[in-house]
């Protein structure tokens, strides 16, 4: 079955540098979530989006923005790199929700990789 | 701010030895589900949980679902070296937070040959 693909899988940049990371949802889920995990550290949520539009935000740093494109796939972008920034960055996917969590399992990516150098 | 609080952090046992992580929150959640994460790896989920007082089995691991919605335990049968991992619970929200999901600090489970 295909999975939520994420690319790249690792990006080294230097500080004050842009990066773009690409995430591609399960065929027709229709909503999508980035999450951030530092090193030892359980992921924290971002930001999500259903049906192109933002849904939810999280702790994302105004140097960062995504979106969702109309093939449902979403990228998040972030400005002004800072080492702070070094953590694996997680996409997930589910297909829609309800408001009581109903059909709303969110299946992860394999996460890509950012080094701040 | 909804908090998951998970336990233990760390559990270090021996092959065929049974174990419990728990998972804890003050707020009520309309489902919670369980992820097992490898090293550098996205997290892989196990089962989720969504009315309360639900107990899902899957293999050797049990997962139990409070009365209330707010906390879960996860059980595991005859712990084997394959069982070593990451395993996070994370609480999805209802409401106006759609499908946002909320995670534990996650439990390194270590099981012993």
């Amino acid at each position: 079955a295909a999975g939520v693909i994420q690319s790249p899988r690792h990006l080294i940049k230097e500080k004050r540098e842009t990066a773009t990371l690409k995430c591609y949802p399960i065929p027709r889920h229709d909503t999508v979530y980035w999450y951030q995990q530092g090193p030892g550290q359980d992921p924290q949520f971002l930001i999500s989006f259903y049906e192109k539009m933002q849904s939810d935000k999280g702790s994302i740093p105004d140097r960062f923005s995504a979106q969702q494109f109309s093939d449902y796939h979403s990228e998040l972008n972030m400005s002004s790199l800072e080492l702070g920034d070094s953590a694996l960055y997680f996409c997930a996917s589910s297909l829609g929700f309800t408001p009581w969590g109903q059909n709303t399992e969110a299946f992860f990516g394999q996460g890509t990789r950012l080094t701040v150098v | 701010t909804q908090l998951l609080e998970q336990s233990p952090q760390f559990l270090s046992i021996q092959e065929g030895e049974n174990l419990t992580v728990y998972c804890n929150s003050s707020s009520v959640f309309s489902s919670l589900q369980w992820y097992r994460q490898e090293p550098g790896e996205g997290p892989v989920l196990l089962v989720t949980v969504v009315t309360g007082g639900e107990v899902k089995k899957l293999k050797r691991l049990t997962f139990q679902f409070g009365d209330a919605r707010k906390d879960s335990s996860l059980h595991i049968t005859a712990a084997q070296p394959g069982d070593t991992g990451l395993y996070l619970c994370a609480g999805l929200s209802g409401g106006t937070s759609y499908g946002k999901l909320t995670f534990g600090q996650g439990t390194i489970l270590t099981v012993h040959p």
